[in-house]
């Protein structure tokens, strides 16, 4: 059982470029979202989706796109990379409903960000 | 709107000390959920803990312990006999999702250092 899984862990790009981050869930879970944590930030939610094809904004979602095509995976799109982009992104994952009020949400091991 | 506070930004202390992270929140809801969560050197988030607005009950696991105070919106965390292995970012959370795991708002997390 993986969990929360995140593809790149680590990944350099240059302004303007663009790339996805990916994120898979094996849980079955309905809610996925993205955070990016920045120092002395903490985390802030950038997307997130409470079921396939059902995505809406966070707190600070400027620069990204999200789809949620399946259950299982929420990828993160930056279409023109920016220098203040850079970031670790989280990716995490967790039910949603009654029958979920105690299982909290579960965090991918994060992809570290760096944009030139 | 939602916030959480976290005022100390750093706290050193020396192996075998209790020590006392504090989490103040601000919700309009009466029904929110509050969360710690640890961020050891290595960057992953690992669950702490998860309380409901009802349940004002003081928790204990182990040397951690947690106090829950709805009259001063606080949600403060106690480690006592702090060891090395404590050292880590903690970060407090809120959600006033239904489902209890959504939507986290965190605080910008107090970094502690437990030195031998």
């Amino acid at each position: 059982n993986a969990g929360v899984t995140q593809t790149p862990k680590f990944q350099v790009l240059k302004t303007g470029q663009s790339m996805t981050l990916q994120c898979a869930q094996d849980m079955n879970h309905e809610y996925m979202s993205w955070y990016r944590q920045d120092p002395g930030m903490g985390l802030r939610l950038i997307h997130y989706s409470v079921g396939a094809g059902i995505t809406d904004q966070g707190e600070v979602p400027n620069g990204y796109n999200v789809s949620r095509s399946t259950t299982e995976d929420f990828p993160l799109r930056l279409l023109s990379a920016a220098p203040s982009q850079t970031s670790v992104y989280f990716c995490a994952s967790s039910s949603v409903g009654t029958g979920a009020r105690n299982q909290p949400q579960h965090f991918g091991d994060g992809t570290r960000l760096s944009i030139l | 709107a939602q916030k959480v506070t976290q005022a100390q930004t750093e706290i050193s202390v020396v192996e075998k000390e209790d020590v006392t992270l504090d989490c103040v929140y601000e919700t309009r809801d009466t029904t929110y959920y509050l969360f710690w969560y640890k961020q050891p050197p290595s960057g992953e988030l690992v669950f702490l803990i998860r309380r409901n607005s009802f349940d004002e009950q003081n928790e204990i696991s182990g040397r951690y312990s947690w106090n829950f105070q709805k009259s001063t919106s606080s949600f403060n965390f106690t480690i006592t006999a702090s060891q090395v292995v404590d050292s880590a970012v903690y970060f407090c959370a809120l959600s006033e999702a239904r489902g209890g795991s959504e939507k986290l708002v965190f605080g910008k997390g107090t970094k502690l250092t437990v030195n031998p």
